[in-house]
């Protein structure tokens, strides 16, 4: 049973456009949420993150958005870059980051230059 | 080098063969983590080491023994490889338990045929 899913396996965006990626969980006991960032032949390397006390977390070009109602995260990327060009993980965890980590399928982002 | 290093970066093995999956890391992190990652189910914990002979098991062990007898080697065992294993294996590296923090490795991608 998958408890985190991203639908879209891929994703392309036109350079300097927004990038949206979303990402749906079914376990409302989650309260911590992630995004990863993976480039080929390397680890994921972590990228932002959100706690569900909050529905917004900005960082630099990154904001990742929470809709607890929805169960819903998203991560969007303005304006997009080519270095964007990788796969991106959302993950979840309760109790504040403090458990597992659950992590969704991946979409791979593809910034048309 | 400083970090975290993981040998081979890949591997082909025959089914019913043994093989080893190396984690050398520099930071003389106190927690380390080995992942799956397969197409279709994210990235998956296998195990997880909280200090030097301390492991314990993770979302999918079956088939896997990890040992810990220093603190920075981390080493992934297959004790009779099976086709099901085909994946690629990140192990990762922390200072604290929360697996968000950890710092991963490149991967070995390994093939049983």
């Amino acid at each position: 049973d998958q408890q985190v899913k991203q639908n879209s396996p891929s994703l392309s965006v036109q350079e300097g456009r927004i990038s949206i990626l979303n990402c749906d969980y079914t376990n409302s006991m989650f309260d911590y949420f992630l995004w990863y960032k993976k480039y080929p032949a390397e680890g994921p390397t972590f990228l932002i993150s959100i706690s569900s006390i909050k529905d917004k977390n900005e960082d630099g070009r990154f904001t990742v958005f929470l809709n607890k109602s929805a169960k819903h995260l998203s991560l969007h990327i303005v304006p997009s870059q080519p270095g964007d060009s990788a796969v991106y993980f959302c993950a979840a965890s309760k109790n504040f980051g403090n458990e597992k980590l659950t992590f969704g399928t991946g979409t791979r982002l593809t910034i048309i230059p | 080098d400083a970090g975290i290093t993981q040998s081979p970066r890949y591997k082909i093995t025959e089914t019913g063969r043994q093989v080893t999956l190396m984690c050398h890391q520099t930071w003389s992190h106190s927690y380390m983590f080995w992942y799956r990652q397969d197409l279709g189910h994210g990235l998956r914990l296998i195990y997880y080491s909280a200090a030097a002979d301390i492991t314990d098991k993770g979302e999918v062990p079956d088939g896997y023994v990890v040992s810990r007898s220093k603190t920075e080697n981390f080493p992934l065992t297959l004790e009779s490889a099976t086709r099901s294993q085909t994946s690629v294996y990140f192990c990762a590296s922390s200072e604290s338990p929360r697996q968000f923090e950890a710092f991963f490795g490149q991967g070995t991608r390994l093939t049983v045929v």
